[in-house]
C-alpha cells in the first residue's frame, strides 16, 4: 500500500497566492522528499528533509516535517503559472534498502 | 549531459507480445530503478539495481524482468505483455544511498497493451 497520502488531491489557485500541500505517512522514516512532475514529463526533485529536521527552505519552497504526527507540508509562496504541476511526497523508510515510496500526488493548477 | 534517457517514448503492444524498455544514464550513478505510474496510484517500484550485474525486486515485480549488464544501462523486459501492464514507465538513477540523494528521472515510456 502507498506509504504517503497527499492532501488535497487537487488545488486550484491564482498567481501570487500561496499553495500548501500536505503529506501523511504511516511508518518511521529516514527522510522525506518532494518531487514535481509537469504534465507528460518525468519527476524532478525539489527538496529533501531528514527525520531530525523540522523545517527547510529552498527559494519559494518551505517544507515542514512533524514526525510525531507523521506528516509533512510543502508551501509554495507567490505561486506562478509555471508552478502548475503534480507534486509528490516520497518517504525513505528506516528498514531494509532505503527505497523511495511515493504518495499519490497533488495536482496544482495556478491560473494567471 | 543527457541525464537519464528512455527508449522508446511510446509503444503499443498486443497481449502476449514481448518488449524491452531501455534506460541509459550518463551520470555514473550506482543505483538505478524502474517505476510504473498509474492514474491515482503514484509511482510504484518494479525493480532496482544497486550496481552493475545486480538486480532486486521492488513492490510490483511480477511480469517483469530486468538486467544491468553495464553500469549505465538498465533494461526492463516484458516477456508476455498483459493489459494490466498498460502504464507509464519511468526509469531513475541516483549516485548512492537514496536516503541522502535525490533520484533523477527519465522522461517516461507510455505503454499500451491491447
Amino acid at each position: 500500500s502507498q506509504q504517503g497520502e497527499e492532501d488535497p488531491q487537487a488545488l486550484s489557485i491564482q498567481e501570487g497566492e500561496n499553495a500548501t500541500m500536505n503529506c501523511s505517512y504511516k511508518t518511521s522514516i529516514n527522510n522525506l522528499q518532494w518531487y514535481r512532475q509537469n504534465s507528460g514529463r518525468g519527476l524532478v526533485h525539489l527538496i529533501l528533509i531528514r527525520s531530525n529536521e523540522r523545517e527547510k527552505h529552498s527559494g519559494r519552497l518551505r517544507v515542514t516535517l512533524d514526525t510525531s504526527k507523521k506528516s509533512s507540508s510543502l508551501l509554495i509562496t507567490a505561486s506562478r503559472a509555471a508552478d502548475t504541476a503534480s507534486y509528490f511526497c516520497a518517504t525513505v523508510l528506516n528498514t531494509g534498502f532505503q527505497k523511495l515510496v511515493f504518495g499519490t500526488g497533488t495536482r496544482l493548477l495556478v491560473s494567471p | 549531459n543527457a541525464g537519464v534517457t528512455q527508449t522508446p517514448k511510446f509503444r503499443v503492444l498486443k497481449t502476449g507480445q514481448s518488449m524491452t524498455l531501455l534506460c541509459a544514464q550518463d551520470m555514473n550513478h550506482e543505483y538505478m530503478y524502474w517505476y510504473r505510474q498509474d492514474p491515482g496510484m503514484g509511482l510504484r517500484l518494479i525493480h532496482y539495481s544497486v550496481g552493475e550485474g545486480t538486480t532486486a525486486k521492488g513492490e510490483v515485480p511480477d511480469g517483469y524482468n530486468v538486467s544491468r549488464l553495464k553500469k549505465q544501462n538498465f533494461l526492463l523486459g516484458l516477456e508476455s505483455a498483459a493489459p494490466s501492464q498498460t502504464s507509464v514507465y519511468f526509469c531513475a538513477s541516483s549516485p548512492r544511498d537514496p536516503s541522502y540523494n535525490e533520484q533523477f528521472f527519465g522522461p517516461g515510456t507510455r505503454l499500451t497493451v491491447l
